[in-house]
Formats: structure tokens, C-alpha cells, sequence
């Protein structure tokens, strides 16, 4: 079946660091990839994407780069800010058509200044 | 371009009694999803629709939940009776149909406490 599995939070950051929250996946065939970011009181967002291997989906200074090889879509950003504080999630769906995401748990993270 | 509207935002119940949520997808999205978002879960899919059809209700615990898309655009979802562990964030999304994995767009959510 398909899954997804990220690393546990909270991750608490001071602003300006490096960020990297874990993913990698289960899945059969070639699915997409997808990072989404809850922010307090607010829907889920999509951050970024990427439909292909070796495919990097980039936003808001945002990085994530699908590795096949490593079932892996790791999300990075060189310089935090408070207001990237936000729960985010890793997500996939099967590449055939307009499937349901399957979710990871979230990693929550705090920037504090 | 409105985005993904849901109604309440917020609901608290006693076990036993009945609740129904509503959303009404971005216009022209032929797909809807409800995902239940357990605290400190990630979202799980209870059902999608395609246009007033169902496509997946696999995960939709049907002795209590039942849901419809009637002429396909707002969506209701409801629960009858509820259990103490049906308090979650009910999240619904919505997506256009344009043959390829297209995006899906959520709405705030509605957020059920079972007392």
C-alpha cells in the first residue's frame, strides 16, 4: 500500500536557521509528491510539488527534491522566519488521475527570534 | 476566485447525537474530497466524489456516516450517531478534472468536539 513517513516533531528553530523535516514513502508505482503547510486557525495550503523522479518543487524559498532512489522528498530552507511557523505535511498521491493524498502525521514547527 | 468554503467552523455535541457539515467546492471542481484529521494525525480520506458520483467510500465508516453531492457542487457530510472518537477536524477539498494529478484546494475545516 501506499504511505507516508515523516519525522516526529516539534522542531523549534531560531529565525534564520537551516530547516530540513524528513519524508520518505511507500508507494507503488510512480506516485507525486507533495508538501502541504497548515498554518494556526488556517486550511491546508499546498507548499509545493513534484510529479516526477529528480523533479524539485520550489516556493517561498521552500526546496524539496524527489529522490526515486531513496523514496525520499525532504523538505529544506536555508533561512527560517517566524511566520514559517505552521504544521506541515508530506503527502502522495498514485500518478493516475485525480487521486486522495495520503498524509504523513506533520512535523510542527516554532521559529522563534 | 473564492476558495473551498465550509460550514460550521467549529461544533461541539454529546455522544449519540447527530451532526452534518457542508462545503461548497471552488467553482467548476468536479472532484471533492472529505478527509477526518485526528489531532496529531494527518488527513485521512472518508470519501470522494466525481461531479454527483461516488468514486472511493472505502474508508467512510457507513453505520454512522453517510454523505452526498446532490447535482454535483456543495457537498454534505453527516454522522448519526456520534462516538467520542469521531471529534477530529473534518477537512473538504476540491480539484478540477483535467485528466493529470491536479491539486487540490482545501477549505478551512470544521473542527467536531464529541462530549
Amino acid at each position: 500500500g501506499n504511505s507516508v513517513t515523516q519525522m516526529e516533531g516539534p522542531v523549534t528553530l531560531s529565525e534564520e536557521a537551516f530547516l530540513t523535516i524528513n519524508c520518505t514513502y511507500t508507494a507503488t508505482g510512480y506516485p507525486s509528491l507533495f508538501w502541504y503547510v497548515q498554518y494556526p486557525g488556517e486550511g491546508l495550503q499546498l507548499l509545493l510539488k513534484a510529479t516526477k523522479a529528480d523533479d524539485k518543487g520550489s516556493n517561498k524559498g521552500f526546496e524539496a527534491t524527489y529522490r526515486k532512489e531513496t523514496t525520499s522528498f525532504h523538505l529544506e530552507k536555508g533561512s527560517v522566519q517566524v511566520s514559517d511557523s505552521a504544521v506541515y505535511f508530506c503527502a502522495l498521491t498514485p500518478n493516475s488521475g485525480n487521486t486522495p493524498l495520503v498524509f504523513g502525521k506533520g512535523t510542527r514547527l516554532s521559529v522563534i527570534a | 476566485e473564492a476558495g473551498v468554503a465550509q460550514s460550521p467552523r467549529y461544533k461541539i455535541i454529546e455522544k449519540r447525537q447527530s451532526v452534518a457539515f457542508w462545503c461548497n467546492p471552488i467553482s467548476g471542481h468536479a472532484t471533492l474530497y472529505w478527509y477526518q484529521q485526528i489531532l496529531g494525525q494527518g488527513p485521512k480520506l472518508l470519501i470522494q466524489f466525481q461531479n454527483n458520483g461516488v468514486v472511493d467510500d472505502s474508508q467512510l465508516p457507513k453505520d454512522r456516516f453517510s454523505a452526498e453531492r446532490l447535482k454535483g457542487v456543495d457537498s454534505t457530510l453527516k454522522i448519526q450517531p456520534a462516538k467520542l472518537e469521531d471529534s477530529a477536524v473534518y477537512l473538504c477539498a476540491s480539484s478540477p478534472v483535467t485528466g493529470g494529478q491536479e491539486t487540490q484546494y482545501f477549505g478551512p475545516g470544521t473542527r467536531l468536539l464529541v462530549l
